[in-house]
């Protein structure tokens, strides 16, 4: 089916670990998005790609990296996991023109 | 920094009630939008306003644009329970990033 998915849509990690999270899309869209979301902060962006190979810093980028090989994978990577990183994750695409769609999110402890 | 903040933080009110959101920044936008976002979902958008001082309606729901297009109203008529969620503005500047407010978690009592 068409759409954006995320996965895992849980995760329980240990600070100090590497942790990757997941996001597919099957629109083609060029650009994708990472945030996180906090009570009190709404979303914010970590990165965004506008293309294969393109990626740059949003709002809150470190402790984070991203990749993005093909154009339908976008993951997000904590190399070392720390407590503040505890949030909800939400992947976003999008065709230059229609409005962003988001995944279900990603909901990461970090104990 | 916050650019957009959302009042009030959380809104709790009996079925059949009016209620009025509010997003404001000191920045102007060249668009705003609106989402709403279930329990255990991604923010869906709701309306997107453009023009200074327009205004939108879906159903219940009126959205306006200040003047200046650096804040934005959400004006719901008689709440109903399927109203209840988190609501979201979202304002744009002509580039690809989206810059999202507070967020205004609603609660509509039977």
């Amino acid at each position: 089916d068409a759409g954006i998915t995320q996965s895992p849509r849980y995760k329980i990690t240990e600070t100090g670990r590497q942790v990757t999270l997941m996001c597919h899309q099957t629109w083609s869209h060029s650009y994708m998005f990472w945030y996180r979301q906090d009570l009190g902060h709404g979303l914010r962006l970590i990165y965004y790609s506008a293309a294969a190979d393109i990626t740059d810093k949003g709002e809150v980028p470190d402790g984070y990296v991203v990749s993005r090989s093909k154009t339908e994978n976008f993951p997000l990577t904590l190399e070392s996991a720390t407590r503040s990183q505890t949030s909800v994750y939400f992947c976003a695409s999008w065709d230059g023109n229609q409005p962003q769609h988001f995944g279900d999110g990603t909901r990461l402890s970090i104990l | 920094t916050q650019l957009l903040e959302q009042s009030p933080q959380f809104l709790s009110i009996q079925e059949g009630e009016n209620l009025t959101v509010y997003c404001n920044s000191s920045s102007v936008f060249s668009s705003l939008q609106w989402y709403r976002q279930e329990p255990g979902e991604g923010p869906v958008l709701l309306v997107t306003v453009v023009t200074g001082g327009e205004v939108k309606k879906l159903k219940r729901l009126t959205f306006q644009f200040g003047d200046a297009r650096k804040d934005s109203s959400l004006h719901i008529t008689a709440a109903q329970p399927g109203d209840t969620g988190l609501y979201l503005c979202a304002g744009e500047r002509g580039n690809e990033k989206l810059t999202f407010g507070t967020g205004t978690r609603l609660t509509i009592i039977p």
